[in-house]
């Protein structure tokens, strides 16, 4: 079992331009999530999925999309990178049955410049 | 909305208890659960609680009132290798919708 998987490990952007992380599981959890930490701070929640075809915002939706086409993989898009998405990005799974134990990926460091 | 309130950082020696204080204000509120973070890496699970009461695993317990919106991690026996962030996250009425605290950095001493 790989767990999470996350990548990139390191990416830097120019203002403008946009990527896509990738995130995939191997575990078989419907629950996927995307975070995001800031220098000094918690995890905040950007999107999550409860399930292939099923995603919802978080509290930090606005400059990211997200798709959820298998129970494997949910990428989370850039649309237009910006500066203030300078940050490290950690995917999450976790199985409904416990849901409150999530699984993290190594995370991405991003850098917008 | 949500918050979450922790102390930002804790020092304490090898081979004492420490606590870790979280309160929170959230609605439609499931449980309260606690994560570890070392530096540059990810976060990993360590203990939930839904119920009021005591949860016991190995050297961490965790404690909760729902009563008044506060739990609580303890360490005992610290180690060295127990330094790290810890953060306290609240599941709201969806079950996958969880809110973290700022962390509480733990730097344990010789």
């Amino acid at each position: 079992n790989a767990g999470v998987t996350q990548t990139p490990k390191f990416q830097v952007l120019k203002t403008g331009q946009s990527m896509t992380l990738q995130c995939a599981q191997d575990m078989n959890h419907e629950y996927m999530s995307w975070y995001r930490q800031d220098p000094g701070m918690g995890l905040r929640l950007i999107h999550y999925s409860v399930g292939a075809g099923i995603t919802d915002q978080g509290e930090v939706p606005n400059g990211y999309n997200v798709s959820r086409s298998t129970t494997e993989d949910f990428p989370l898009r850039l649309l237009s990178a910006a500066p203030s998405q300078t940050s490290v990005y950690f995917c999450a799974s976790s199985h409904p049955d416990s849901s409150y134990e999530q699984y993290f990926g190594p995370g991405t460091r991003l850098t917008v410049t | 909305g949500q918050s979450l309130e922790q102390p930002s950082e804790v020092t304490a020696v090898e081979g004492a208890i420490v606590q870790i204080n979280c309160t929170y204000q959230t609605s439609g509120f499931y449980g309260l659960s606690w994560y570890q973070q070392h530096d540059g890496g990810a976060p990993t699970f360590l203990s939930y609680n839904a119920l009021d009461g005591l949860e016991e695993t190995g050297r961490f317990s965790s404690f909760l009132s729902r009563s008044d919106s506060y739990g609580y991690l303890l360490l005992q026996e610290l180690q060295m290798k127990d330094s790290a962030s810890y953060f306290c996250a609240v599941s709201s009425y969806n079950f996958n919708k969880f809110y973290f605290g700022s962390g509480t950095k733990l730097n344990v001493k010789p």
